[in-house]
């Protein structure tokens, strides 16, 4: 397809388990972002990706997060020892540029709930 | 620090009722750019504009108008002859410097238009 896709679109996990999320940016978009969006709320970024550059990872919450990215392909989010907190959204954006006035086109989301 | 607000959490009018959802921002920049987007049931946030703080002009785009203000640090979004695809969750959004990853997202408001 045309845009940015994400699976699972809804995960459901025990208290302690590790969850993968994975993200298909739009082909040639050199930055992936992901996001996370509680119940409720707006969206809090987690991690930047541009091209071969060092990610910028300064939204991650805690170590147990992280985040992979081959080239400009797709992307993982990691989730270990997942908690109940971690329930939510998980959104993922690409985008042809890394400035601002480049705009993000979002997936579907990943809906995970922690029991 | 920056931060937007969006007071109205949800709201609810009947088609073809003209609607104003509200933002208002704080920033200690003098350039910055706000955005708003719309995240319909399907869960991907679509882009509806990007302005930057130089350009108070107002837009009108179709049913959409947007009403920048600088003296009041507000960027109020209002949807003219309302229509049932109009419902959604509408994102007001703030970014203070030139990269994507700097975007801070309002909390939202929740969007019903009813036959």
């Amino acid at each position: 397809g045309a845009g940015v896709s994400q699976s699972p679109s809804n995960k459901v996990t025990e208290k302690g388990k590790d969850v993968e999320l994975r993200c298909d940016p739009i082909s040639g978009h050199t930055a992936l972002y992901w996001y996370r969006q509680r119940l409720g709320q707006g969206l809090e970024f987690l991690i930047y990706f541009q091209g071969n550059s060092a990610p910028d990872k300064s939204g991650l919450p805690s170590d147990r997060f992280s985040a992979e990215r081959t080239g400009e392909s797709v992307s993982t989010l990691t989730i270990q020892r997942t908690q109940q907190e971690d329930s939510a959204v998980y959104l993922c954006a690409s985008s042809s540029g890394v400035l601002v006035t480049d705009t993000q086109y979002f997936g579907p989301g990943t809906r995970l709930t922690v029991l | 620090a920056q931060k937007v607000t969006q007071a109205q959490t949800e709201i609810s009018v009947v088609e073809k009722e003209d609607v104003t959802l509200d933002c208002v921002y704080e920033t200690r920049d003098t350039t910055y750019y706000l955005f708003w987007y719309k995240q319909p049931p399907s869960g991907e946030l679509v882009f509806l504009i990007r302005r930057n703080s130089f350009d108070e002009q107002n837009e009108i785009s179709g049913r959409y108008s947007w009403n920048f203000q600088k003296s009041t640090s507000s960027f109020n979004f209002t949807i003219t002859a309302s229509q049932v695809v109009d419902s959604a969750v509408y994102f007001c959004a703030l970014s203070e410097a030139g990269y994507g990853q700097n975007f801070v997202f309002g909390p939202g408001t929740r969007l019903s238009v009813l036959p």
